[in-house]
């Protein structure tokens, strides 16, 4: 049973490109969530999704970042114009549906993508 | 605004000397709180969630323990193998059900032998 599946593991990305970050989810898992984390600081949440659906964006930047869930397939977290500062361990999250399962497994996440921009 | 305060920031042990670390919390009515341990280069893992005060749980040399105003993760005899970054988490709440989780800075450990 695979895990919280993200690609790549390692990005690098000239300023002004586009950045795409994949992330598949545990198997039963519906929900995404989408976290930073900036070397020495904590993990920031980004986004939450579910199926063709945004729940909370409130911790994404309003320009250049983006996210999507859809029907069929990986969830995308993509970041236009990519700038130095965007340079960070992106991880994903999933978890089963709210209030099933939390308390025994809680959110399961990936490895990352660590985003390098030059 | 809810936060997680950790610490501390780092800490440093001895193998077989055994300690504790403390997560803070202010939330307008605590529904759970995780313990999560992050190794470099790594994803969290997922170690505990409590969800009231009084409440404990165990897992190998870890016990994790809760309080209204915080929670305390002890270690018993730490090995080198336990050397990670320790994090504690609450969860926010969207109409009553649970989203995303709010992370403390965390505590890195380090177990010499």
């Amino acid at each position: 049973n695979a895990g919280v599946m993200q690609n790549p593991r390692h990005l690098v990305r000239r300023r002004g490109q586009e950045a795409r970050l994949r992330c598949s989810p545990m198997k039963g898992h519906s929900h995404v969530y989408w976290y930073r984390q900036l070397p020495e600081e904590g993990l920031k949440f980004m986004v939450y999704l579910q199926k063709e659906n945004i729940i909370d964006e409130s911790g994404m930047p309003k320009e250049r970042f983006s996210a999507e869930f859809p029907k069929e397939g990986p969830s995308i977290l993509r970041i236009q114009q990519v700038v130095r500062g965007d340079s960070a361990a992106y991880f994903c999250a999933s978890s089963f549906p709210l209030g099933a399962g939390i308390a025994n497994y809680g959110y399961t996440f990936g490895s990352g993508t660590r985003l390098t921009v030059v | 605004e809810d936060q997680v305060t950790q610490s501390p920031e780092a800490l440093r042990l001895q193998e077989g000397e055994s300690s504790s670390l403390n997560c803070s919390y202010t939330v307008s009515g605590l529904r759970g709180l995780f313990w999560y341990r992050q190794d470099p280069g790594k994803g969290p893992e997922f170690l505990f969630t409590l969800y009231s005060a009084g409440e404990e749980k165990e897992k190998e040399r870890l016990k994790a323990t809760l309080t209204k105003k915080e929670s305390f993760l002890h270690i018993t005899a730490p090995k080198p193998e336990d050397s990670a970054t320790y994090l504690c988490a609450v969860p926010t709440f969207y109409g009553g059900s649970q989203g995303n989780l709010i992370f403390g800075k965390g505590t890195k450990l380090s177990v010499k032998p």
